[in-house]
């Protein structure tokens, strides 16, 4: 099984829908990440958490919000979907260990998101 | 403040010929930096990385990297080009400053290889 995985893989919404999308993983890190990825732009990050009480915004966490519901659980939210939001996003996570160990992020396969 | 900078957005080779990816980054204290790979439809998942032992790092599928301080360089190289290769490779930088341990990623360099 993935260590990292999101639901759904996949969504077509509408302007003005609410979206969810979920991250779950099994690597017990404490640290979780969302990030969107355009063509050109490379990974942008929208908000982190270094653990459950602890949510900082990222680079683009405008139109976006977030929620640590577990260690183990991190979902990003689109209260009301624009087409400018229609990307790939990615989850991560990261943990302790070796020295530069802890940097080192871990995938999910990402979530596809097209806004009509 | 942190930067990436990949040059090439996209670079072509042929099979068995040189791989040789550019990075360049931007950081105030000494750096931790990384390769990432995205095979089509996957996630990132790393290639190699820097932690300041080593300055040629060896990763996986062959791929090394060195880090060159004075030219504030982390370039990626492969001797020998498979077709499995094709795939878009990011590089990353990150350090230990204030508020964790944040990666800032570059725009990524997209690998063709020509058989």
């Amino acid at each position: 099984d993935a260590d990292v995985t999101q639901t759904p893989r996949n969504r077509i919404t509408k302007t003005g829908k609410r979206i969810m999308l979920e991250c779950s993983q099994t690597k017990g890190h404490d640290r979780m990440y969302w990030y969107r990825q355009d063509p050109g732009l490379g990974l942008r990050l929208i908000y982190y958490s270094f653990d459950v009480k602890d949510i900082n915004k990222g680079e683009i966490s405008d139109g976006y919000s977030v929620s640590r519901q577990a260690q183990a659980k991190f979902s990003l939210s689109l209260e009301s979907a624009i087409p400018n939001q229609t990307a790939l996003y990615f989850c991560a996570t990261s943990g302790g260990g070796q020295r530069g160990s802890y940097n080192e992020q871990f995938f999910g396969p990402g979530t596809r998101l097209t806004v009509l | 403040a942190q930067s990436v900078t990949q040059l090439g957005s996209h670079v072509s080779v042929s099979e068995g010929a040189l791989v040789l990816l550019r990075c360049n980054y931007s950081s105030s204290v000494p750096p931790y930096l990384f390769w990432y790979v995205q095979y089509p439809n996957q996630g990132l998942q790393l290639l190699l990385k820097y932690t300041s032992a080593a300055t040629l790092v060896k990763g996986i599928n062959g791929f090394e990297a060195e880090f060159k301080k004075s030219e504030t360089s982390f370039h990626l190289t492969k001797p020998s080009a498979h077709m499995s290769d094709a795939a878009e490779y990011f590089c990353a930088v990150s350090d230990q400053g204030t508020g964790g341990f944040k990666t800032i990623f570059g725009a990524g360099t997209r690998l063709f290889v020509k058989a």
